[in-house]
C-alpha cells in the first residue's frame, strides 16, 4: 500500500547529541511536512518542502533543520536536542495544486531526550 | 491570527448517545476546515472535510460562518468511535502549498 513511513518509531538521544529522524513516502506527493506534537498539544508545523523548495515556519528554532534529497525522502535533523525537544514528530505529505489537499500522515517518531 | 479552538479536552458519552465535538475557528478569509482522527496506536488520518459535505462513519460537520464553528456530530456513538479528534484549518502557505493549523484535540471516550 502507498503510504508514509517514519523510522525509527522511537528514538532516544542524549542532551546535545545530534539526531536525525527520517520519513519516506510512496505516494509521489510534491509536498512533505514535519510537525512537532508535544504531550496534550496540537501538532505544530515546523517546516515543509514543496518539491525542493524549503519553507520554514517563522517560529521554528534554528536547532531544527531538514533535508529532502529526493521526492521520496525527507529528514529532520535536530542539531543539539534539548529536554524541551522531547515530543512526537509527525511527517505528512500532500499533492500540490489541489486547494483542499488531504495530508497523509506517518505514524510518527517519539523522541526522548535524556 | 488564525486559530482553531476545541474547548473540550475530553468528552465521554454512552454508547448510542449523540455526540458533538466542538470546534471554533478564527480566520479572516474563506475557511477550509477538516476533522482528523487518531485511533489508539494509529496514525493521524483525515475523517472529513467541509467542502465535501460528506458523512464518514456516521459523522457530519457543518460549517457555520456566522458562528465561526465547524462542530463534528454523530447521532449514535459507537465504542469504535473512541479516539482523539482534531479540528484543522487549511491555510495557503505560499509556493503552491497549504498548511494545517490544528486545534488541541478532543479525546472522545464512548462508554459501553
Amino acid at each position: 500500500d502507498a503510504m508514509v513511513i517514519q523510522n525509527p518509531r522511537y528514538q532516544v538521544t542524549q542532551f546535545g547529541k545530534p539526531v536525525t529522524l527520517s520519513c519516506s513516502q510512496t505516494l509521489n506527493h510534491n509536498v512533505m511536512y514535519w510537525y512537532q506534537q508535544k504531550s496534550s498539544q496540537a501538532p505544530k508545523l515546523l517546516f515543509h518542502y514543496y518539491d525542493k523548495d524549503f519553507n520554514n515556519e517563522a517560529d521554528t528554532p534554528d536547532n531544527f533543520q531538514s533535508r529532502r534529497p529526493n521526492t521520496s525522502f525527507c529528514f529532520l535533523d535536530i542539531r543539539s536536542p534539548g529536554l524541551g525537544d522531547a515530543a512526537m514528530y509527525l511527517c505528512a505529505t500532500s499533492r500540490v495544486g489541489e486547494r483542499s489537499d488531504t495530508q497523509y500522515f506517518g505514524p510518527g517518531t517519539r523522541l526522548t531526550v535524556l | 491570527a488564525q486559530r482553531v479552538t476545541q474547548p473540550e479536552k475530553l468528552l465521554s458519552v454512552f454508547k448510542g448517545a449523540p455526540v458533538e465535538l466542538k470546534c471554533n475557528y478564527s480566520y479572516s478569509g474563506s475557511p477550509e476546515l477538516f476533522w482528523y482522527v487518531q485511533y489508539s496506536r494509529q496514525r493521524l488520518q483525515l475523517l472529513l472535510r467541509h467542502i465535501s459535505r460528506e458523512s464518514i462513519k456516521g459523522f457530519t460537520a457543518d460549517l457555520n460562518k456566522g458562528e465561526t464553528s465547524f462542530h463534528l456530530k454523530k447521532p449514535f456513538a459507537q465504542e469504535e468511535d473512541s479516539a482523539m479528534y482534531y479540528c484543522a484549518l487549511l491555510l495557503y502557505s505560499g509556493a503552491g502549498s497549504y498548511q494545517l493549523t490544528f486545534g488541541k484535540g478532543t479525546k472522545l471516550s464512548v462508554i459501553p
